[in-house]
């Protein structure tokens, strides 16, 4: 069965500092997508980032950046010079493949503080 | 605007009511997902289908049941409610190879 841990239930930093949120999951099989979606207070679901398990490069997207290993079974996620909108729930999200359902994490509670 | 629509966007109902909440998925879009997302359970898939047959169910109750309509939106019936089954039901649907869209969710209070 497929697991996706998020061991920080809540996180608070003050603003400009930088947050980790960190994500572990189990899988047996070799194919599989790693995401990372945002839920605001507004409620909705936003899109961040995919991965699949055939692509290690790490990626920095302005203030945002993963790092994806997998010999730990890790996809961390970096905000760095974080803001006070980036306050949020964070989900990791693992899929077995093209068109299947996600298995998420619990969730991070991020609060940045002015 | 995500473009997966989900209504109604709120839904208050009392206990052993049925209810039926609607996704339309993004215009192509042949998947669509639905997922509860409660307090205690957190984010949880319940039910897929593609171009109006079922391709995967997760933990969706008996009393739970969707379908998915030629024009392919879809419907997500819940009967006999609980107060349990208070939550955010979220529905998306996928787009080619980038990845999953989600609607706004439509939350649902049972009193």
């Amino acid at each position: 069965a497929q697991k996706v841990t998020q061991a920080q239930t809540e996180i608070s930093v003050v603003e400009k500092e930088d947050v980790t949120l960190d994500c572990v999951y189990e899988t047996r099989d070799t194919t599989y997508y790693l995401f990372w979606y945002k839920q605001p207070p507004s409620g909705e679901l936003v899109f961040l980032i995919r991965r699949n398990s055939f692509d290690e490069q790490n990626e920095i997207s302005g203030r945002y950046s993963w790092n994806f290993q997998k010999s730990t079974s890790s996809f961390n996620f970096t905000i760095t010079a974080s803001q006070v909108v980036d306050s949020a729930v964070y989900f990791c999200a693992l899929s077995l493949g093209y068109g299947q359902n996600f298995v998420f994490g619990p969730g991070t509670r991020l609060s940045v503080l002015p | 605007d995500s473009g997966v629509t989900q209504t109604p966007k709120h839904l208050i109902t009392a206990t052993g009511q049925r209810v039926t909440l609607r996704c339309s998925p993004r215009s192509g879009d042949l998947s669509v997902y639905w997922y509860q997302q409660s307090l205690d359970q957190g984010l949880q898939f319940l039910i897929q289908y593609y171009n109006g047959e079922e391709r995967a169910k997760g933990n969706i109750l008996e009393r739970f049941s969707a379908q998915q309509f030629p024009d392919l939106h879809s419907e997500l019936n819940l009967s006999s409610l609980e107060l349990g089954d208070s939550a955010l039901y979220f529905c998306a649907s996928k787009n080619g190879n980038y990845g999953y869209t989600f609607g706004s969710g439509t939350r649902l209070t049972v009193v």
